[in-house]
């Protein structure tokens, strides 16, 4: 079955505690990317990447950190997390990116609820 | 600077009703554009899409959207809601040759039985 996963789904820590949360794809998409949903900012991108090893910014990159050494995977990395990234994280993947003439469909990861205190 | 606006971010209906979300973009020049469904407790889905051609789009679920460029819209409709219906709906723009998807706040549209 073609799907994005992510992990965990749910996931409680203390502020300047390192976390990875993972995102992984088998359709074999070469655009990857990271969201945060706020109560009423709707979806900001925080990074995201047209192909191995290469990623760049969105719109809300502050306080993360991407890699991208495997096509498939992507994880979002927090290196000091603070409570204002307390958020739900999508992690979404397209075979190309999507602001090209032939667009290509962006498919959502399940979703990351992420509580930092 | 370039911007979705979506308004009407809470919509309460009854089912039958019908319905019709408003979009705005800011961005100049050629832009693909999309419609999202987040149910309670899922993640996105993609309703419709337009990138080119019949500006009148049809989705999936009876949805549809119409693109208006002088307008700067694409505004979202279905004729008769239901229940199910019931759920966020985010419209999201991205420049042509650009590779940021740019999100509006999101409609909540709750359809009461």
């Amino acid at each position: 079955e073609a799907q994005v996963t992510q992990n965990p789904r749910y996931l409680i820590t203390v502020t300047g505690k390192k976390l990875t949360v993972t995102c992984s794809q088998n359709m074999n998409h070469e655009y990857m990317s990271w969201y945060r949903q706020d109560p009423g900012l709707g979806l900001r991108q925080i990074y995201y990447s047209m192909n191995v090893e290469v990623t760049d910014k969105g719109d809300v990159p502050e306080g993360y950190k991407v890699s991208r050494k495997e096509k498939r995977n992507f994880p979002l990395i927090l290196e000091s997390p603070s409570p204002n990234q307390t958020s739900l994280y999508f992690c979404a993947s397209s075979l190309k990116p999507p602001g090209q003439l032939t667009s290509y469909e962006q498919y959502f990861g399940p979703g990351t609820r992420l509580t930092v205190t | 600077a370039q911007s979705v606006s979506q308004h009407n971010h809470h919509v309460i209906l009854s089912e039958a009703a019908s319905l019709e979300l408003g979009c705005n973009y800011s961005y100049g020049g050629t832009v693909n554009l999309f419609w999202y469904v987040q149910y309670p407790g899922q993640h996105l889905q993609l309703l419709l899409k337009y990138f080119s051609g019949d500006p009148l789009v049809k989705g999936i679920k009876g949805f549809e959207a119409e693109f208006i460029k002088s307008k700067f819209s694409f505004n979202l409709r279905k004729p008769s809601v239901q229940w199910s219906d019931t759920a966020e709906y985010f419209c999201a723009v991205i420049l042509y040759g650009n590779n940021r998807l740019a999100f509006g706040k999101g409609n909540q549209v709750v359809v009461i039985p």
